[in-house]
């Protein structure tokens, strides 16, 4: 089954403790993204990967960090949270086309930061 | 910047009435567009997509939506909602020009339809 995978699912922490939240996805696709959700904002791009290797900021990427070691995994990497990265984060992947193509989300990762 | 607005934040339907949804985006070049759907507590899932040719777009559920470039808009309708369409809904916008993975939202629309 094609699917975009996120862990952990839900996660409490405490300001400062770094901490990863994983994303896989098992359709070869060369692009993948980390979005947050917040209440009136919608998504907004952390960043994006165009390929292995290859990151780019999106439109608040402040705090954060990725890493793309392999095509089918994109971690998110909160090196040092603090509360105003509480939020519902989803990862997404998509293929490389010419037209444009869809965008295939995970499940999310709630986030609470104390 | 680049922007996508949704102007309706929050609509409240009642069974077998019509919606339609407002999205106009900001980007001058070509763009992909999008309407995803977000069931409470789960992910998004893609309504329906506009990438060239009919601007009247179909999708799953009974929805559609409308390109109007001159107008730099892409509403979603439907011409009767059920219980079951209670979600949130985003506009997205892909500006084609060279980059496929920058996508923006919209702030979303809470619709609640009431049986």
């Amino acid at each position: 089954e094609a699917q975009v995978t996120q862990n952990p699912r839900y996660l409490i922490t405490v300001t400062g403790k770094k901490l990863t939240v994983t994303c896989s996805q098992n359709m070869n696709h060369e692009y993948m993204s980390w979005y947050r959700q917040d209440p009136g904002l919608g998504l907004r791009q952390i960043y994006y990967s165009m390929n292995v290797e290859v990151t780019d900021k999106g439109d608040v990427p402040e705090g954060y960090k990725v890493s793309r070691k392999e095509k089918r995994n994109f971690p998110l990497i909160l090196e040092s949270p603090s509360p105003n990265q509480t939020s519902l984060y989803f990862c997404a992947s998509t293929r490389k086309g010419l037209a444009g193509e869809t965008q295939y989300f995970g499940p999310g990762t709630r986030l609470l930061v104390l | 910047a680049q922007s996508v607005s949704q102007h309706n934040h929050h609509v409240i339907l009642s069974e077998a009435a019509s919606l339609e949804l407002g999205c106009n985006y900001s980007y001058g070049g070509t763009v992909n567009l999008f309407w995803y759907v977000q069931y409470p507590g789960q992910h998004l899932q893609l309504l329906l997509k506009y990438f060239s040719g009919d601007p009247l777009v179909k999708g799953i559920k009974g929805f559609e939506a409308e390109f109007i470039k001159s107008k730099f808009s892409f509403n979603l309708r439907k011409p009767s909602v059920q219980w079951s369409d209670t979600a949130e809904y985003f506009c997205a916008v892909n500006p084609r020009l060279y980059n496929f993975n920058k996508f923006y939202f919209g702030s979303g629309t809470k619709l609640n339809v009431k049986p």
